[in-house]
């Protein structure tokens, strides 16, 4: 079983729409968890980090259930820009963050 | 502006050619990481540092070394042992302790010739 698992998707919505993203993780230790966004053939870039109560930032949204040991994130009123890769990052123990392989969202007009 | 430099952005490796990825912080991170990506798959970790004159291997070292002689630099070398070099790499960096999030170079493009 992988560290950090996400639907590969393609997710292809339309510029409005709320899209949710789940990603499980099996450390139950882990202790810290983000989510970053990567355009095509760029670096990743921190999008938000996850806490515990949950957290948003304008129109993104992250949860985190410890119990079942899944992260969220959820965007609504998707815009062009918002088209990226969205990865889901936890903490693997020490400095070290296991990164899931990714989640496609495409927003058309 | 503080951030993490890598050079160059692009990279051709001869047969039998060690090559050398640079990547500078002015972030004042103590922690550096290397990363590999390959098309449609997720990074995997190379090496990483958490202090000067210390680097750990990550969970795919082969074929890679790597240096940690000032806290602001953490250069990658590809050996000619590292059959399959062709990816994207990525250098990150963050502060100590496991909550902090990293922080990324742009990257360099390695290929074969």
């Amino acid at each position: 079983r992988k560290e950090v698992e996400q639907d590969p998707g393609p997710f292809n919505v339309p510029e409005g729409a709320t899209v949710a993203f789940n990603c499980t993780y099996s450390n139950s230790a882990s202790q810290s968890f983000f989510w970053y966004r990567q355009d095509c053939r760029k670096e990743p870039k921190l999008l938000m980090s996850v806490y515990s109560s949950g957290n948003e930032d304008g129109r993104f949204t992250a949860q985190l259930n410890r119990a079942s040991q899944y992260i969220s994130l959820l965007i609504r009123d998707s815009k062009l820009s918002d088209s990226a890769t969205y990865l889901c990052v936890v903490n693997g123990g020490g400095n070290k963050l296991v990164f899931g392989a990714g989640t496609i969202l495409r927003v058309k007009s | 502006d503080g951030g993490i430099t890598q050079s160059p952005k692009y990279l051709f490796r001869k047969e039998g050619q060690n090559v050398t990825l640079s990547c500078e912080q002015n972030l004042n991170h103590d922690a550096m990481y290397w990363y590999r990506q390959d098309p449609g798959q997720g990074l995997r970790l190379i090496y990483y540092s958490q202090i000067v004159n210390d680097f750990q291997k990550g969970d795919i070292a082969e074929g890679y070394s790597v240096s940690r002689e000032k806290k602001e630099s953490f250069p990658l070398t590809v050996t000619s042992a590292q059959k399959n070099p062709t990816a994207f790499y990525l250098c990150a960096s963050s502060g100590q302790g496991g909550n902090q999030p990293q922080h990324f170079g742009d990257g360099t493009r390695l290929s074969i010739l």
